[in-house]
């Protein structure tokens, strides 16, 4: 079945530095993904809408500028944490979807990112 | 906007027995879908169950059913025969038609009791 790979599953960084992180569909093409974020037992904000070829959407009050995405080819999405401070420290999941756009979504297994 | 509130922030459940989780939705649109998604402790985000607000049939999904209320704007979860792997978050979804964004409620804790 339709797959999606988010990678790397962990990583601490300095504050200040940036980080990137990768949403893979394995074998499917996906033209949009979705990037979430989950603080800790709390549920799935949705961040931003990746689009191939095109420029994401954010959701209000998140910083363009502060999150990166890039979009650029039919099975890969990047989200780029810039500048990153301890507060940036939370659950990432990227989505995509697999199919027209009433199927269900397809999810990552998740980035936790630790800003120290 | 639209709202996902589920009311039961942890539910327990002997392994066996049977469990209902509860959501109910704020949405003034008629053309929507509704989801219940399984987070194991591994993160990972599973599909449980999907219906659609133009179905009156709830959907069912072998253990899996829903009582689907459309003018309640309720959209509970029974899992029948509860099994220990059942033990999760379970987070009630939204999505209005046509649109790719989901609205998630904040989630109900299942532990499942040997």
């Amino acid at each position: 079945g339709a797959v999606v790979s988010q990678h790397p599953s962990r990583v601490i960084c300095k504050s200040g530095t940036s980080v990137k992180i990768e949403c893979r569909s394995l074998d499917f093409q996906a033209t949009t993904m979705f990037w979430y974020r989950q603080f800790p037992k709390q549920s799935l904000m949705l961040m931003a809408t990746s689009n191939e070829g095109s420029k994401a959407t954010y959701e209000q009050g998140v910083e363009k500028d502060k999150f990166l995405i890039n979009h650029a080819s039919l099975t890969l999405s990047t989200l780029t944490v810039t500048s990153a401070h301890p507060e940036d420290s939370s659950f990432y999941i990227c989505s995509a979807r697999f199919g027209s756009y009433n199927s269900p979504l397809h999810f990552g297994n998740g980035t936790r990112l630790t800003v120290t | 906007a639209q709202t996902v509130t589920q009311s039961q922030p942890e539910m327990s459940v002997q392994e066996a027995e049977t469990v209902t989780l509860s959501c109910t939705y704020d949405t003034s649109e008629s053309d929507y879908y509704l989801f219940w998604y399984k987070q194991p402790p591994s993160r990972q985000m599973i599909l449980v169950i999907r219906q659609e607000a133009y179905k009156q049939q709830n959907a069912t999904e072998n253990r899996f059913s829903v009582n689907f209320q459309k003018a309640a704007k309720s959209f509970s979860l029974k899992i029948s025969d509860s099994q220990l792997g059942d033990a999760a978050m379970y987070f009630c979804a939204y999505s209005l038609g046509g649109s790719e964004k989901l609205v998630f409620g904040k989630g109900t804790k299942l532990t499942v009791n040997p």
